[in-house]
């Protein structure tokens, strides 16, 4: 039972390139979720699924795409890179809003230059 | 909008104890309370629903006053692994999860 994990661990993009975060989990969740967290301002909620073919836009959606085509995996599209994408990204999955805890991967460190 | 958290760093002797804070200007309809140690992914410690009791975790406890929409964790003769950033996290009537910017405990022995 690996939980969640994420794919890659590192990056280094220049800018205008794109790149795909790969999210996946083994516990059968309903949830998932893309966050970055940027130094002093916590963790921000990209974008959503509540379930496998459904996303929701989150706090900061703005140069970002994702896809739930299975249950397990959710992924995070950057199509055309920018310096301020810069951060640490993690993926997160719960079996049901509100109620539960989140199980966050170890996350995707992205640097744009 | 992100709730708000303070202080943002305290500085702990071993066996001392601290309350960190988070408050919302919306009406909530649950807390969440993560540890996050450097380098690492947050990591669930508890959470407060509307109407429920306090919660506890080892020596960190929490509450919830639903009424001031605000949440208070206590952390009680701390030890050197309880160092770490502390979120809360937050959810209203739009069921997402915001967090505050995070309340970082250094314990020293």
């Amino acid at each position: 039972n690996a939980g969640v994990t994420q794919t890659p661990k590192f990056r280094v993009l220049k800018t205008g390139q794109s790149m795909t975060l790969l999210c996946a989990q083994d516990m059968n969740h309903e949830y998932m979720y893309w966050y970055r967290q940027d130094p002093g301002m916590g963790l921000r909620l990209i974008h959503y699924s509540v379930g496998e073919g459904t996303t929701a836009k989150g706090e900061v959606p703005d140069g970002y795409n994702v896809s739930r085509l299975k249950k397990q995996n959710f992924l995070l599209g950057l199509e055309s890179a920018a310096p301020s994408q810069t951060s640490v990204y993690f993926c997160a999955s719960s079996s049901t809003r509100t109620g539960y805890e989140q199980y966050f991967g170890p996350g995707t460190r992205l640097t744009v230059t | 909008q992100q709730p708000v958290q303070s202080p943002q760093a305290v500085i702990l002797r071993e066996g001392e104890d601290a309350v960190i804070n988070c408050s919302s200007s919306k009406a909530l309809y649950s807390v969440h309370w993560y540890r996050q140690k450097h380098g690492e992914a947050p990591v669930f410690l508890m959470i407060l629903l509307k109407g429920g009791e306090q919660k506890g975790h080892e020596k960190i406890s929490a509450s919830f006053n639903e009424k001031k929409q605000q949440s208070s964790l206590y952390l009680t003769a701390s030890q050197l692994s309880y160092s770490g950033t502390y979120f809360c996290g937050t959810v209203s009537n739009d069921y997402k999860l915001s967090f505050g910017a995070g309340t970082t405990v250094t314990v020293r022995a």
